[in-house]
């Protein structure tokens, strides 16, 4: 069945310091894939998606790029600051199964002032 | 416009009791899906509805329920309620069941089960 794998946390990182979380896929069909972020007390919020084989998904200075070939869309920032804390969650949707959105267990960030 | 509504914020209930959570949608959204969020399985999908027809289920035991009124807003019920059970609801919404689009997600209801 569909899966997804995220790089287990927490990550620690200094403000300014490159960000990369990984995330990889297994599905049978063509998927569309999401990045979501949790902050503290909140509700999950969609971050950016890809749909497509090659697709570059970006928003907020965060980027992630569909790898069919690798099965992966890791997230990367080139430089984070504190507001970046939060637990953030790759995600898959296959339209040709059952679509539902399959989360990824989450990755929890800490960024340091 | 209003994002999804999810009451209440925070709920303690006993072992044995039932629970139910309610999630208003984005106006004009017809899909309502239901997670589970703990520390130690992450998110998982509990159910989906449109038009008031449950789609999809996940993986959890019958005490779980939902059902979704022609309004569009939906209700989740847990009966005999267990310590596990102890978790962020979370409820997303969306325009149509299957257009593979992202889901708008509640800020959940956090339940807690003494």
């Amino acid at each position: 069945g569909n899966s997804v794998t995220q790089m287990e946390g927490p990550v620690t990182l200094s403000e300014e310091a490159f960000l990369t979380i990984n995330c990889t896929y297994t599905a049978t069909g063509y998927p569309s894939l999401f990045w979501y972020v949790q902050y503290p007390g909140e509700g999950l919020q969609l971050l950016l998606k890809a749909t497509k084989a090659d697709d570059k998904g970006s928003n907020k200075g965060f980027e992630a790029t569909y790898r069919k070939e690798t099965t992966s869309f890791h997230l990367e920032k080139g430089s984070v600051q504190v507001s970046d804390s939060a637990v953030y969650f790759c995600a898959l949707s296959d339209l040709g199964r059952d679509d539902k959105i399959i989360f990824g267990k989450g990755t929890r960030l800490h960024i340091l002032p | 416009k209003a994002g999804v509504t999810q009451t209440p914020r925070y709920l303690i209930k006993t072992r044995g009791q039932q629970v139910t959570l309610s999630c208003s949608p984005i106006s004009g959204h017809r899909s309502v899906s239901w997670y589970q969020q703990t520390p130690g399985q992450g998110l998982q999908f509990l159910f989906e509805y449109f038009s008031e027809t449950q789609r999809n289920k996940g993986n959890f035991p019958g005490r779980f329920s939902g059902r979704q009124f022609s309004n569009s807003r939906s209700e989740m019920n847990v009966s005999t309620l267990e310590l596990g059970d102890s978790a962020l609801y979370l409820c997303a919404s969306s325009l149509a069941a299957g257009d593979n689009q992202p889901q708008h997600f509640g800020d959940g209801t956090r339940l807690s089960i003494l």
